[in-house]
């Protein structure tokens, strides 16, 4: 079957840096996407991953390792405006997004 | 200005009262697709469209159809709500960029069933 893992729930601090862990086991692979979502609104696209490596874009970076089955969302300088949700969905054979729970994050002052 | 447009953002609609959803976007991406998605819980796909040609998941209700007239709009239909489809429906549109894709959704259309 299809699975993605996540943590349910992660708390840190403003100003810290939090890394959200993505494992997953899809029928072929044709990318990662993390998405940020705030409670009652939509998810807003964050970043594409379809090779190893780290891709950077400002405060957020996402990691990807094909061979582990694994990504992970780094977010820096953390504001409070972060606390959402963080989903991770992965693109199958099908081009067919498989999404993780997400992961609530909740930023403490 | 607001790329993925969905109406109405909020639907209260009585238990086996057909209800119509709306999605229209300005990208003119060819891939589009319909999601529910409950309360703590991951978007589950209803349909997907590739240009014209229609998928829908095998696990799709037979209660929930779907149109789409043109490239630009996107419509879902629920014949008969039951108290079990009241969620958030999420449209989105995907397009490929090279060797990445891009994808945005509206903001949803939240349904209560009454």
């Amino acid at each position: 079957g299809q699975n993605i893992d996540q943590p349910t729930e992660m708390t840190a601090t403003e100003g810290a840096i939090v890394q959200i862990n993505c494992t997953y086991q899809t029928s072929g692979f044709n990318g990662l996407f993390w998405y940020q979502q705030h409670a009652g609104e939509a998810p807003t696209f964050l970043s594409y991953n379809v090779l190893d490596g780290l891709e950077e874009k400002g405060r957020f970076s996402s990691f990807l390792s094909r061979s582990k089955g694994y990504s992970y969302l780094l977010l820096k300088e953390l504001q409070m405006k972060d606390s959402a949700s963080y989903l991770c969905a992965v693109m199958d054979s099908n081009y067919q997004l498989i999404w993780g729970a997400g992961t609530k994050l909740i930023i403490k002052p | 200005d607001a790329m993925v447009i969905q109406n109405p953002r909020y639907q209260v609609t009585q238990f086996g009262k057909p209800v119509t959803l709306s999605c229209s976007q300005t990208l003119n991406h060819n891939v589009m697709y319909w999601y529910q998605q409950k309360s703590s819980q991951a978007p589950k796909l209803l349909f997907h469209y590739y240009d014209k040609d229609f998928n829908n998941e095998a696990d799709t209700p037979d209660n929930f159809q779907s149109r789409r007239p043109n490239t630009s709009f996107c419509f879902l239909d629920i014949r008969s709500p039951g108290l079990g489809d009241a969620a958030m429906y999420l449209c989105a549109t995907q397009v490929e960029r090279g060797s990445s894709y891009e994808q945005y959704f509206g903001p949803g259309t939240r349904l209560t069933v009454t």
